[in-house]
């Protein structure tokens, strides 16, 4: 009940693309929902983060899609640029309590120029 | 506002030896806690310090253990090294425990021959 699955494992996208990146959860107590950004021989950081009372949060070209009913969300990256290479992790947690992070296996993304 | 700050960045040890990791969180935050990255697997959550106190601990042998200090800086430690022990050792710090947004350090690169 614990897990976070990620798809796909890597992507390849065209400049100007859009890049999606999904992931599913099955812990229903789980109520913040993270995407991390991680740049080679950098920690991950903070991109975006959505709660199940919305089913959509944007941020520039960055948007979260949440479907709470089928416990899945998804980062959608509009008009990708070759600086958004990078890999991407999505979690989930609880936000209060001792819940831990759970994350995602991660996804790396190549925008080609 | 300085950052969150590991040392060393990079470490090799042999197998049978211990390793002592340190933790630098950014002022004013008192929870750290600690993931293990490496490829295919993700992050994977080691465990959690909040005001000197184990909050929260994931699924590792007794031979990773960390520490807190009353300045928030944490420790970890992981005694008799495996080749598998190899990996990206990734720290984060937050306000408070439960919070959710995480800030990551630039990790200490683990390489046990």
């Amino acid at each position: 009940q614990q897990q976070v699955k990620q798809s796909p494992q890597s992507l390849i996208v065209q400049k100007g693309g859009i890049s999606i990146i999904n992931c599913a959860y099955e812990n229903t107590a789980f109520d913040y929902f993270p995407w991390y950004q991680q740049f080679p021989g950098k920690g991950p950081a903070l991109l975006i983060a959505i709660r199940p009372d919305v089913s959509e949060k944007k941020e520039g070209r960055f948007t979260i899609s949440f479907n709470k009913s089928a416990k899945q969300f998804s980062l959608h990256i509009m008009d990708s640029q070759p600086g958004d290479s990078a890999t991407y992790f999505c979690a989930a947690t609880k936000g209060s309590g001792t819940y831990k992070y759970i994350f995602g296996t991660g996804t790396r993304l190549k925008v080609l120029a | 506002k300085a950052g969150v700050t590991q040392t060393p960045r990079y470490l090799i040890k042999t197998r049978g030896q211990q390793v002592t990791l340190s933790c630098s969180p950014i002022s004013g935050h008192r929870s750290v806690s600690w993931y293990q990255q490496t490829p295919g697997q993700g992050l994977q959550f080691l465990f959690e310090y909040f005001s000197e106190t184990q909050r929260n601990k994931g699924n590792f042998p007794g031979r990773f253990s960390g520490r807190q200090f009353s300045n928030s800086r944490s420790e970890m430690n992981v005694s008799t090294l495996e080749l598998g022990d190899s990996a990206l050792y990734l720290c984060a710090s937050s306000k408070q425990t439960g919070n959710e947004k995480l800030f990551f350090g630039s990790g200490t690169q683990l390489s046990v021959l």
